[in-house]
């Protein structure tokens, strides 16, 4: 699995776009790029995961870059409710390795 | 539908005793994958069982075992506790063995 990067902590003003990024810059051509987050005391939850295209559903937008070295998580309007830890993973399957991830903090 | 559920949801033991954790796959899944979690830290993958068989381990010793039955529900098993081993217990349930993981609640293991 690739080895990613993420800041430990970010702020973000309610109703504004939060931009989560992170290197994986040993991503190898076959691992996807995984984004996870785990509001305290919960489970992690599946936000959104891409190998080379943007992608976007009801939750998030992958921004991945072309030499798939980096990539941004972009939730459009942060709510308080989205303070949580977000995981940035590079996994070709078979095993989930999460790392320490970024602690977002919403603040109204 | 039910998503992934585990038991208990808290549980203490003392050092040197046995535990056993269950867990049941959201419905439709067939693998499962343990992962421990201590405080302040990101999830450590344990192991992974497929097809009943234990496909993918990590650096966890062999006080850590586990089993998955034909429903495909789970167990994982702790000999020797060890203070250290105090932790929250996730277990995670997907389609298939390289798929989107869905997260039980956990269990939360005190070992005085």
């Amino acid at each position: 699995d690739a080895k990613t990067t993420q800041p430990p902590s970010m702020d973000c003003a309610e109703g504004r776009a939060a931009n989560l990024p992170c290197n994986h810059s040993t991503i190898s051509g076959n691992e996807y790029v995984y984004w996870y987050r785990q509001i305290h005391s919960q489970g992690p939850q599946y936000i959104i995961h891409g190998l080379k295209n943007n992608e976007t559903n009801e939750m998030a937008s992958l921004i991945i870059t072309e030499d798939r070295k980096s990539s941004t998580l972009i939730l459009p309007h942060a709510t308080l409710r989205d303070t949580a830890v977000y995981y940035c993973i590079g996994t070709g399957g078979f095993k989930t390795i999460f790392g320490a991830g970024t602690r977002l903090f919403v603040k109204a | 539908d039910a998503g992934v559920t585990q038991s208990p949801t808290h549980l203490i033991k003392t050092r040197g005793q046995q535990v056993t954790l269950r867990c049941s796959p959201k419905s439709g899944h067939d693998t499962v994958s343990w992962y421990q979690q201590a405080l302040g830290q990101g999830p450590q993958f344990i192991f992974q069982y497929y097809e009943e068989e234990e496909r993918q381990r990590g650096n966890f010793p062999d006080r850590f075992s586990g089993h998955q039955f034909p429903n495909y529900s789970s167990e994982l098993n702790v000999n020797a506790l060890l203070l250290g081993d105090s932790a929250l217990y996730l277990c995670a349930s997907s389609l298939g063995q390289m798929e989107k993981l869905f997260f039980g609640s956990g269990t939360q293991l005190s070992v005085l």
